[in-house]
């Protein structure tokens, strides 16, 4: 069965201090893994794609990572406004599930000033 | 570029009604897909669509169901509304099907 975990299922920084979000998955041919940001009350927001093992994106205060079976979300010198949830999902690329998103629970953030 | 819209924004209705929602994808984006999200069951595919064809459905009830217009935008419905449908309902949009999705807002229902 497909299946997303994340880790931690909170976590708490002060200001400046780096951490990482973990996404570990199994699925029947990963087609694309997908990092969403999403504040309260509001639809997830885009942030990464990532099709194959060892591939890795930026932007700004994050990085994202993969490999066959996790993914890390490194979070650098973070600052209170990076506090959200961290969604992470998986597209099938075979199987009962193909081509729809199966998301983990996320990673609530606070980052402290 | 305007994002995914969709209306109602809350929704409010009782038990064994019946509610509408709908979503605009994206300009020149043709594929879209409905998920639920609750606190405990997280997000949860519901269907998706392409071209005016459902392409995929996750695993809920006949109770909801969906189309989707020449125009690319789509509609969910819900029927016999129960008190465990109470949930955030997003939409999101790709310009073909396996493609990156963009979320729109969501609509938020309370079923009393």
């Amino acid at each position: 069965e497909d299946q997303v975990t994340q880790s931690p299922e909170a976590l708490r920084l002060q200001e400046g201090e780096s951490s990482s979000l973990n996404c570990s998955y199994t699925v029947s041919g990963l087609r694309g893994l997908f990092w969403y940001r999403q504040d309260p009350g509001k639809g997830p927001e885009f942030l990464f794609t990532l099709y194959s093992a060892g591939e890795e994106k930026e932007k700004e205060r994050l990085k994202a990572t993969l490999t066959k079976k996790e993914s890390f979300l490194h979070i650098t010198a973070p600052k209170p406004e990076d506090s959200a949830t961290y969604l992470c999902a998986v597209q099938a690329g075979a199987g009962g599930s193909q081509g729809n998103l199966i998301f983990g629970k996320g990673t609530k953030l606070s980052v402290k000033p | 570029k305007a994002g995914v819209t969709q209306t109602p924004r809350y929704l409010i209705k009782t038990r064994g009604q019946q509610v509408t929602l709908s979503c605009s994808p994206i300009s020149g984006h043709r594929s879209v897909s409905w998920y639920q999200q609750t606190p405990g069951q997280g997000l949860q595919f519901l269907f998706e669509y392409f071209s005016e064809t459902q392409r995929n459905k996750g695993n809920f009830p006949g109770r909801f169901s969906g189309r989707q217009f020449s125009n690319s935008r789509s509609e969910m419905n819900v029927s016999t509304l129960e008190l465990g449908d109470s949930a955030l309902y997003l939409c999101a949009s790709s310009q073909r099907p396996q493609e990156t999705q963009y979320f729109g807002p969501g609509t938020r229902l309370l079923v009393l």
